[in-house]
């Protein structure tokens, strides 16, 4: 089953603007994880955000976790038209003796020069 | 570094076909997972190889499907008897043993059944 649930499903966005995308889960979990895929091919780690952390950074992207809604964001500031892609966040269940990743459906993300 | 590589990278087969794709992880990577991805959608986990353990079978939809990792390394996914809602792209992940799961991915195998 489906542990992450991203949204919005799709994003459009112009070059220089900020996009957040969102994701809810339903269980316990290890850790968050953020990936990117472009053209329907293989998946590309982001950032990772540890259960006992509240928010990350990494260059342009910030991820934030409130395991009280279980719910996390990504942010990617100052966009550019290499950030086109589909993002997808997964859940590590790991500590519940399952070493699955869980991903969501994704955002599917457009930038527009 | 060579990252998780896959082959074939598109396979067209027809129905009732047997078909075998192949992933060969980032050395020393312990972990290898598959998982499929129908169009538009997320990844579905398949099955996990850790070490010499036992894999987790768990997501291999119907006996049709079956995987093995011979030698710790190359691992192939097999698939028996294809149907056409077999048609997906299939992805190969590999990680290390001290690792907080965070996965590397092959560019995956398209499958079409015709």
């Amino acid at each position: 089953s489906q542990q992450g649930e991203e949204d919005p499903q799709a994003l459009s966005i112009q070059e220089g603007e900020n996009a957040t995308m969102n994701c809810s889960y339903k269980t316990s979990i290890n850790n968050l994880q953020w990936y990117r895929q472009n053209s329907g091919r293989g998946l590309v780690h982001l950032i990772l955000i540890r259960s006992n952390e509240r928010e990350k950074h990494s260059g342009r992207l910030r991820v934030t976790l409130d395991t009280s809604k279980k719910s996390s964001s990504l942010l990617i500031t100052a966009s550019r038209a290499a950030d086109t892609a589909s993002y997808f966040c997964a859940t590590d269940n790991s500590g519940a003796g399952s070493y699955q990743l869980t991903f969501g459906k994704g955002t599917k993300l457009s930038v527009i020069p | 570094g060579a990252g998780v590589s896959q082959s074939p990278s598109n396979k067209v087969t027809e129905k009732g076909k047997d078909v075998e794709l192949r992933c060969d992880p980032i050395s020393g990577h312990t972990a290898l997972y598959w998982y499929r991805q129908s169009l538009g959608q997320g990844l579905e986990f398949l099955i996990y190889f850790q070490g010499n353990s036992a894999p987790d079978k768990s997501g291999l939809p119907s006996d049709r499907f079956s995987a093995e990792r011979t030698g710790g390394s190359v691992s192939t996914l097999t698939i028996q008897r294809t149907q056409q809602e077999d048609s997906a792209v299939y992805l190969c992940a590999s990680r290390p043993l001290s690792s907080y799961n965070e996965q590397f991915f092959g560019p995956g195998t398209r499958l079409t059944v015709l």
